[in-house]
């Protein structure tokens, strides 16, 4: 069955530490992902897609198929990133998103 | 308010009444979604509609009945809900596969 599991519910860092918000997926076949991002009192957003290999506000994603991986990174963390991080896989043909639970990130002055 | 729209932002009712939630896009997407987000649990898809057919129902009990009238509008009526339905709605919509969703702020449902 296709999964998304984000390991950590929480993740609590200084300005300015790297940061590192795990995803790990469950699907056999070539999966679509994507990273959105819920700041407080604003909607869902879509925040990166693997297949567009972009870095958007510093975040960067990469697809590790043999990991079955695509961690959220950013080097140096700010204020501003604090808010909830999920992950979604897409299975094609189906267009269809399967999110994760979401990990919050706490970041401090 | 642009993107996608939906209404009521907020919503109590009784398990007795029936209520309908409205999710509305003019960004041209071609397929509209339901999801339900409950406390610790992940975002559940409920419907899909691509181009107004419906063309999944995942698993969700026939008291959530959704209706799509047109490409730009997406409904879900509701009737004789359980408490346990009590949750934040969220509508999405997408132009094509692999562009990513762009969601609604969501209805926070609540049924006592």
């Amino acid at each position: 069955a296709q999964r998304v599991t984000q390991p950590e519910k929480l993740l609590s860092v200084f300005k300015g530490a790297p940061v590192e918000l795990k995803c790990n997926y469950s699907y056999s076949g070539s999966p679509e992902l994507f990273w959105y991002v819920q700041y407080s009192r604003q909607r869902l957003q879509l925040l990166l897609r693997h297949i567009s290999r972009e870095s958007i506000k510093g975040f960067t994603a990469d697809l590790n198929k043999g990991e079955t991986s695509f961690h959220l990174k950013k080097p140096f963390a700010q204020e501003e990133d604090s808010a909830m991080y999920y992950c979604a896989l897409n299975t094609p043909p189906t267009d269809k998103l399967i999110f994760g639970t979401g990990t919050r990130l706490q970041v401090f002055p | 308010e642009t993107g996608v729209t939906q209404t009521p932002r907020h919503l109590v009712m009784g398990m007795t009444n029936k209520k309908s939630l409205k999710c509305e896009q003019h960004l041209g997407h071609n397929a509209m979604y339901w999801y339900k987000q409950s406390a610790k649990k992940p975002l559940e898809l409920m419907f899909v509609y691509s181009l107004e057919e419906r063309v999944e129902n995942n698993s969700v009990p026939s008291r959530f009945s959704p209706e799509c009238p047109n490409s730009s509008h997406l409904f879900l009526h509701l009737h004789t809900l359980q408490p346990e339905d009590s949750a934040l709605y969220l509508c999405a919509s997408t132009p094509s596969r692999g562009y990513g969703y762009t969601f609604g702020s969501g209805t926070r449902l609540t049924v006592v």
